[in-house]
């Protein structure tokens, strides 16, 4: 199947790191991404990784891929309140079909 | 970067009556675009494949005579809800790309139906 899971929250206090994990089922996705969406607001691409990257690392934002384990992780260091969003990681599985499948999103809620 | 515009932001519209979305790539071509429905508090789930010039791909148990797709050139897509009832009322959101780095979304649509 074509199951993308998520920790559904996430509380932290501004100035922690926050780490969404994520885990996906098609070995073969040649990219994984991380969107944001805002309230009411459309998504946002944060940063992807592509398949044969263990880390990448984009200013505050740091991604860990786990092929072995199909784990992909988001740590978002010194957290803000503007980071306070749902967090999907998505992934395109090699289904012919080009559309993203996405998880079920994280809700961080970043506590001042 | 890219930009997908999508218009209206929000609607409200009565039972029986039918409504338009648009979807424009501002800065880029989209010979596919996507779109997708997210319930309150819930993922995006994919709606149909838009394909400019020919017919579009509707995922199973979409109906394709409820939510007519048209992407008639290489910058817009539409999806028009047809008939709408209040069980249509959800977010819309479209999203097109320029390949595998990613795929730039709209800002969504709010329908509600009452």
């Amino acid at each position: 199947g074509e199951d993308v899971e998520q920790s559904l929250f996430l509380s932290v206090r501004e100035g922690d790191s926050s780490v969404i994990n994520c885990t996906y089922t098609d070995s073969s996705s040649t990219y994984l991404y991380w969107y944001k969406q805002e309230p009411g607001a459309g998504l946002q691409l944060l940063t992807y990784i592509f398949s044969n990257m263990d880390m990448k690392q984009d200013q505050r934002l740091t991604v860990l891929l786990n092929k072995k384990d199909k784990h992909l992780s988001l740590r978002i260091a010194d957290t803000q309140t503007g980071d306070s969003a749902i967090y999907f990681c998505a992934e395109i599985p090699d289904t012919g079909r080009r559309a993203l499948t996405f998880g079920s999103g994280t809700r961080l809620q970043v506590q001042p | 970067g890219a930009v997908v515009s999508q218009h209206p932001s929000w609607v409200i519209c009565k039972s029986g009556t039918s409504v338009k979305i648009e979807c424009r790539s501002l800065d880029f071509q989209a010979t596919t675009m996507f779109w997708y429905r997210q319930f309150p508090k819930q993922s995006l789930m994919l709606m149909a494949t838009s394909n400019e010039g020919s017919k579009a791909t509707y995922e199973q148990g979409v109906e394709k005579d409820k939510f007519l797709i048209n992407h008639a050139s290489l910058t817009l897509s539409t999806l028009t809800v047809t008939s709408a009832h209040p069980e249509d009322s959800s977010f819309y959101i479209c999203s097109a790309g320029q390949g595998a780095i990613g795929y730039t979304f709209g800002s969504g649509t709010r329908l509600t139906v009452v």
